[in-house]
């Protein structure tokens, strides 16, 4: 069974920082690895997609990256901001028809 | 193009009741997932529809039950609500099943 780790649990930071949040998994079997963020009582929204084939992604300030002989995938946000702040989410599909587990989330706070 | 729609946005409901909640995936989207979000367990998978058939179903008990229509809205079921369903419903629609696009989500009480 899959499982999937998010440390830490929460974060808060000075705008401006460069911050790394981590995703740790249990089976390496993962084909994919999506991460999204969540702000407070609201659905997800995508951010980034690693598929099996890859192993990072980027879109402006967000860098991901995935490593499946460690289990490990990280979130790199650059030069954060306020409205950074949210709760991050990783999950990892197993197989080819997606059973998606999402991890516990790191919360983070940008403080202006 | 129109992102991945639920309604209703919020439920308040009975122990005992049953709760049909609804999802329109985005156009062109084929495949339909379910998750139940709580603050305890976070959020858990319970099932996905691809062209109206179930593919993957996650740990849930049979209360929990789901179908997909061919325009890819899909309904979720919750029969003889118990407290503990109190959660928020999200909704994702994928084009292939890979990358998932997540909708507003239903807030559903049972009191």
């Amino acid at each position: 069974k899959q499982e999937v780790t998010q440390i830490p649990a929460a974060l808060s930071v000075p705008e401006g920082e460069n911050l790394v949040l981590n995703c740790s998994f249990t089976d390496s079997a993962i084909y994919n690895l999506q991460w999204f963020r969540q702000d407070p009582g609201k659905g997800l929204t995508s951010l980034l997609l690693i598929q099996s084939s890859q192993r990072e992604q980027t879109s402006g300030r967000l860098n991901a990256s995935l490593d499946k002989s460690s289990g490990r995938s990280t979130l790199y946000i650059a030069a954060s901001q306020p409205g950074d702040s949210a709760t991050y989410l990783c999950a990892g599909g197993v197989g080819g028809y997606q059973k998606v587990t999402f991890g516990t989330g790191t919360k983070l706070q940008v403080i202006p | 193009k129109a992102g991945v729609t639920q309604t209703p946005r919020y439920l308040i409901k009975t122990r005992g009741q049953q709760v049909t909640l609804s999802c329109s995936p985005i156009s062109g989207h084929r495949s339909v997932s379910w998750y139940q979000q709580t603050p305890g367990q976070g959020l858990q998978f319970l099932f996905e529809y691809f062209s109206e058939t179930q593919r993957n179903k996650g740990n849930f008990p049979g209360r929990f039950s789901g179908r997909q229509f061919s325009n890819s809205r899909s309904e979720m079921n919750v029969s003889t609500l118990e407290l503990g369903d109190s959660a928020l419903y999200l909704c994702a629609s994928s084009l292939s099943g890979v990358e998932q696009y997540f909708g507003p989500g239903t807030r559903l009480t049972v009191t």
